[in-house]
């Protein structure tokens, strides 16, 4: 069975850049068929997809926030990476990372991790 | 970009009956639709995929209908477990995919 884990600081100060990693295991990061996305979820409020990557290295970035994201992806140690840079209290949220298809949604999910920013 | 609109934002439904919640898009997103129920404190789950095919292990009693800009969950009798807030999300021509607002069903 997959399982994606989280894993990476839970508190940040402004303008510092957030760093997180998820770990696959029961599964290839290097499946053709599948996308490793991240989305996040302010507290109490709604789903924002921040980007995804294919296991080429390939990224598919949310535009309001391409500027500031960076995707990375180690097929060797079936991990991929969040780098986030900027960020500010509108950041803290909960970041989820998951397994999607080109033509499907998310079917695999990490268990999310609460980044909070604050000095 | 596209803007996924659903309604109501809450719904107030007895144990036993029909749910039927919207998703609307701002532009067609063809069939490229899909739903997720999400509880307090745990990871969204993907429910419908395709505008109508079940994920696997999803009870029938949820479905999912429409195409283009409307969109139709229906839970045909709402059982305990499946008051949560859900969320639809285009994945047509992305990035980015994006979510609706989501619909809390909650306990009449």
């Amino acid at each position: 069975q997959l399982q994606l884990q989280e894993s990476g600081p839970e508190l940040v100060k402004p303008s510092e850049t957030l760093s997180l990693t998820c770990t696959v295991s029961g599964g290839s990061i290097s499946s053709s068929s599948h996308y490793w996305g991240w989305v996040r979820q302010p507290p109490g409020k709604g789903l924002e997809s921040l980007g995804s990557i294919y296991y080429t290295g390939s990224t598919y970035y949310n535009p309001s926030l391409k500027s500031r994201v960076t995707m990375s992806i180690d097929t060797s140690k079936n991990q991929f990476s969040l780098n986030l840079n900027s960020m500010a209290a509108a950041d803290t949220a909960v970041y989820y990372c998951g397994r999607h298809l080109n033509w499907s949604g998310f079917d695999s999910w990490g268990q999310g991790i609460l980044v909070t920013v604050s000095s | 970009e596209i803007v996924m609109t659903q309604s109501p934002a809450t719904l107030s439904v007895s144990p036993g009956e029909r749910a039927t919640l919207s998703c609307r898009a701002s532009q067609s997103v063809r069939s490229n639709l899909a739903w997720y129920q999400q509880k307090p404190g745990r990871a969204p789950r993907l429910l419908i995929y395709g505008a109508s095919t079940r994920a696997t292990g999803v009870p029938a009693r949820f479905s999912g209908s429409g195409s283009g800009t409307e969109f139709t969950l229906t839970i045909s009798s709402l059982q305990s477990e499946d008051f949560a807030v859900y969320y639809c999300q285009h994945y047509n021509n992305w990035p980015p995919l994006i979510f609706g607002g989501g619909t809390k069903v909650e306990i009449k």
